[in-house]
């Protein structure tokens, strides 16, 4: 079964600074697509980036990047120059078919100013 | 164009209590999911719909109930409220049948049953 873990429950991060979140899943797939969600304090969840496992290229989004590693099987989301909004939650999410979604239990960022 | 809405916002229930929320989209979206959030367990996937009148069932179902009678709108019921089903509702969609793509999400319902 796919699953996906984030192993860091929280990060902090200095205004201005950048940060890595870390995302593993665990596929016998070899196409399907991986994102990122921000869930702000409002609770809205907030697609930040998205990513094809057949394309080699990693996605980037502005200041948000990945590190799409496929034979590892590590999604990491990287936030450059980091502003106070980016405090969230953010979650990893897999899918191989459409009906079927799997996310990771998510890392708190928070961001100091 | 609303995205994907959901009512109510919160609620309260009494322990055996039924209520339905109610979720709608104006994307004419072929999938429809409700999801529920506890803390430190991300997103739990009750029931999912993969077009008008059909639903499924996912990782959590056992308490819930849900109908797709029409394809915008996607209802999600609880007959007998149990504490445990306290939690954020989450209720989501995607654009197309046959195709892998990026969930819509509603504002959530937070649910509290005493």
């Amino acid at each position: 079964a796919q699953t996906v873990t984030q192993s860091q429950p929280e990060m902090s991060v200095q205004e201005a600074e950048t940060v890595t979140l870390s995302c593993t899943y665990d596929t016998s797939e070899s196409d399907y697509y991986l994102f990122w969600y921000k869930q702000p304090p409002s609770r809205q969840m907030i697609l930040v980036i998205r990513q094809e496992a057949y394309k080699q290229q990693n996605a980037t989004e502005n200041r948000f990047s990945v590190n799409f590693q496929k034979a590892a099987k590590s999604f990491s989301l990287k936030i450059s120059d980091s502003q106070l909004g980016d405090a969230a939650m953010y979650f990893c999410a897999y899918t191989r078919k459409a009906y079927k979604y799997i996310f990771g239990t998510g890392t708190r960022l928070k961001v100091l100013a | 164009n609303a995205g994907v809405t959901q009512t109510p916002k919160f609620r309260v229930l009494k322990t055996g209590q039924s209520m339905t929320l109610l979720c709608a989209q104006d994307m004419n979206h072929e999938y429809m999911y409700w999801y529920r959030q506890d803390p430190g367990m991300g997103l739990r996937l009750i029931h999912y719909s993969v077009g008008e009148g059909t639903t499924a069932k996912g990782e959590v179902p056992d308490g819930y109930n849900v109908s797709r009678l029409k394809k915008q709108n996607f209802l999600l019921g609880l007959e007998s409220a149990a504490p445990s089903q306290t939690s954020v509702y989450f209720c989501a969609s995607v654009r197309t049948s046959g195709s892998t793509d990026t969930q819509y999400f509603g504002p959530g319902t937070r649910l509290t049953v005493l």
